[in-house]
């Protein structure tokens, strides 16, 4: 039971466009969302989080997008790079108080490649 | 800045054979998240720690152990190994009272042959 999923298992943009990951999931217990970026042979990296009580968080070229509604995030970098190349994990995390407090459940990984 | 340091990098071992994973959490974090990525696959949560105290279990097989120890590292220990867990094991850490972040070492590459 795949609870986070990344449909696109890839997705190729050209250097300076933005690059757009999505992510849905279906436990309505996840109340934080974290992206990671994985270079092969070496583990995920941090890059940006949102909590449930927000609809948008930025940091620099990376905005993420939460619709709780949907049950959907979207991860933006813009203008993307060619150093953007790798692959981008979606998680999700149950909250204090949840029985799976700060475990992450992942999705699938979408490949991005930029193009220069 | 001090990041997830884990040993070994690489790892082979034979069937029915055991493996030790160790972790060392970056500094002032007091919890420990152990993940296992097949090939292709996304991780999967194994087993959590969260001052010396085991705090939330995943799909571990019963085969698989794992403690942290006062000084906040990690190790797991692998028995009886088998083909399938031939797999990437990673280490997180984290300040769970601060931060929903969790750290990632580089993780151990199990090879069982």
């Amino acid at each position: 039971d795949q609870q986070v999923k990344q449909n696109s298992p890839s997705l190729s943009v050209q250097e300076g466009r933005i690059s757009i990951l999505n992510c849905d999931y279906t436990n309505s217990m996840f109340d934080y969302f974290l992206w990671y970026k994985k270079y092969p042979a070496e583990g995920p990296t941090f890059l940006i989080s949102i909590s449930s009580i927000k609809d948008k968080n930025e940091d620099g070229r990376f905005t993420v997008f939460l619709n709780k509604s949907a049950k959907h995030l979207s991860l933006h970098i813009v203008p993307s790079q060619p150093g953007d190349s790798a692959v981008y994990f979606c998680a999700a995390s149950v909250g204090a108080g949840g029985t799976s407090y700060g475990k992450l459940t992942f999705g699938q990984g979408t490949i991005l490649t930029v193009h220069p | 800045a001090a990041g997830v340091i884990q040993s070994p990098r690489h790892l082979i071992k034979e069937k029915r054979e055991t493996a030790t994973l160790k972790c060392y959490p970056i500094p002032r974090h007091d919890t420990v998240y152990w993940y296992q990525q097949g090939p292709g696959q996304d991780p999967q949560f194994l087993i959590s720690f969260y001052e010396k105290m085991q705090s939330d279990k995943g799909s571990i097989p019963d085969r698989f152990s794992a403690q942290q120890f006062s000084d906040y590292h990690s190790e797991l220990n692998m028995s009886s190994l088998e083909l399938g867990d031939s797999a990437l094991y990673f280490c997180a850490s984290s300040q769970i009272l601060s931060s929903y972040e969790q750290y990632f070492g580089p993780g151990t590459r199990l090879t069982v042959t």
